[in-house]
């Protein structure tokens, strides 16, 4: 059946480490993958895409690995603070041209100062 | 700045009735979808719409409708309200030129 998981336990990190996040999938080949941020309460606000072409993509703090053949993306925030502290989701893109999106769970991440 | 918009932040309503959620978007996009959120299962798909009237299926459609007269709105409808509805609603919407998800701030709908 197809997944994506994403590792359900919250993830506690002292400010100023790296954070690294986990995104997994089974039974998809997708054409991109996406990384978004939600706080509590809000929608998920688009963080960063990565195509299935590319090995890694930044963005001001942000780093994104996309592994096809693990089947794998990991998401990494450097020099982490307090108000990074959120779920972060990835999703994946489930049928082409369509834009229709299938998520992870989601990780929380906790950023203690 | 763009723009996605939900009728209500929270709404309750009662066993049975009828209920409809609207969202409007302000980008001329010509994707729109309807997600649902719960603890412990994520973002799940009800139903999206890639044109005005269009309108696919996405993995949970069972109880919900939903209507796209214009392109910058997008209604989902749940005929007979039920208390598993319960749930956070959030709308999204995505160009053809830009494939993430825009969303809005959700709607956190109480059946009682």
């Amino acid at each position: 059946s197809q997944k994506i998981e994403q590792n359900s336990e919250a993830l506690n990190i002292q400010e100023g480490k790296t954070a690294t996040l986990t995104c997994n999938y089974t039974n998809y080949s997708p054409a991109y993958l996406q990384w978004y941020r939600q706080d509590p309460g809000r929608g998920p606000v688009f963080l960063l895409l990565i195509r299935e072409n590319e090995k890694e993509k930044r963005k001001e703090r942000l780093k994104v690995t996309f592994d096809t053949t693990l089947k794998q993306s990991l998401f990494h925030i450097t020099a982490s603070q307090p108000a990074d502290s959120a779920t972060y989701l990835c999703a994946l893109d489930g049928s082409s041209n369509t834009g229709k999106l299938i998520f992870g769970q989601g990780t929380t991440l906790q950023v203690k100062p | 700045d763009v723009k996605v918009t939900q009728s209500s932040r929270y709404l309750v309503k009662r066993t049975g009735e009828k209920v409809f959620l609207e969202c409007v978007q302000d980008m001329d996009h010509e994707n729109m979808f309807w997600y649902r959120q719960d603890p412990g299962l994520g973002l799940r798909l009800i139903y999206f719409s890639y044109d005005v009237k269009m309108k696919e299926k996405g993995d949970i459609p069972e109880g919900y409708s939903v209507s796209r007269e214009k392109k910058e709105r997008f209604s989902l409808i749940l005929e007979s309200a039920s208390t598993n509805q319960t749930s956070m609603y959030l709308c999204a919407s995505g160009g053809l030129a830009e494939i993430h998800g825009f969303f809005g701030p959700g709607t956190r709908l109480t059946v009682l």
